[in-house]
């Protein structure tokens, strides 16, 4: 157990809506990251937040965006779904920059079609 | 783009033979991780190496690291079952984030 959790664990939507991503971190854990993950491939970086600012991007484009709160919460919101969006998405957090040791939640296993 | 590439894509032993997977990477780093992931799940966290270092334990895994050849090793000695997962390499670019390899698969049979 990382103490990292995410919802929903499964989720089905259709090409052009959107979806909201929940990651809940370890108390005092400053850093979230997410990521996506294809079937068979290694997790991509899409953004960070560091103290609810973002703080770093991957080759993802503006309709994924995110949000961090104080209380440890985040989200991972994508606009006009894709069905290459279909994948694994994983957060993790850090104590401090997301260059160092993370700890992962379970995953969103997010399908478009 | 991955940063980093696992050799072999898949790897199958049996119970108790050691497994050896390997990792390049393509520019300087701070330190290397090596995470584990079991059936399309979270990630797990095995051990970190820094730049300076060139080897690290920890329990049955042994971890190498040569910047000069950028490159890094996991060797997992007297598998077990329970190891089969796959197997990833990540490295931080000297950024403060994470890039990933494309993964190991390790099968051990019982």
């Amino acid at each position: 157990e990382t103490g990292v959790t995410q919802s929903p664990t499964h989720l089905i939507k259709t090409r052009g809506q959107q979806v909201t991503l929940r990651c809940s971190s370890q108390s005092g854990h400053n850093t979230v990251s997410w990521y996506q993950q294809a079937l068979g491939q290694g997790p991509q970086f899409i953004f960070q937040y560091y103290r609810e600012e973002e703080n770093g991007r991957g080759n993802f484009p503006p309709r994924f965006s995110g949000l961090q709160f104080p209380n440890y919460s985040s989200e991972l919101n994508v606009n006009a779904l894709e069905l290459d969006d279909s994948a694994l998405y994983l957060c993790a957090s850090s104590i401090d920059r997301a260059s160092y040791e993370q700890y992962f939640g379970p995953g969103t296993r997010l399908t478009v079609t | 783009s991955q940063q980093g590439e696992e050799d072999p894509q898949a790897l199958s032993i049996q119970e108790g033979e050691n497994a050896t997977m390997n990792c390049s990477y393509k520019t300087s780093i701070n330190n290397l991780q090596w995470y584990r992931q079991n059936s399309g799940r979270g990630l797990v966290h095995l051990i970190l190496i820094r730049s300076n270092e060139r080897e690290k334990h920890s329990g049955r895994l042994r971890v190498t690291l040569d910047t000069s050849k950028k490159s890094s090793s996991l060797l997992i000695t007297a598998s077990r079952a329970a190891d089969t997962a796959s197997y990833f390499c990540a490295t931080d670019a000297n950024t403060d984030k994470l890039i990933f390899g494309t993964g190991t698969r390790l099968q051990v049979f019982p």
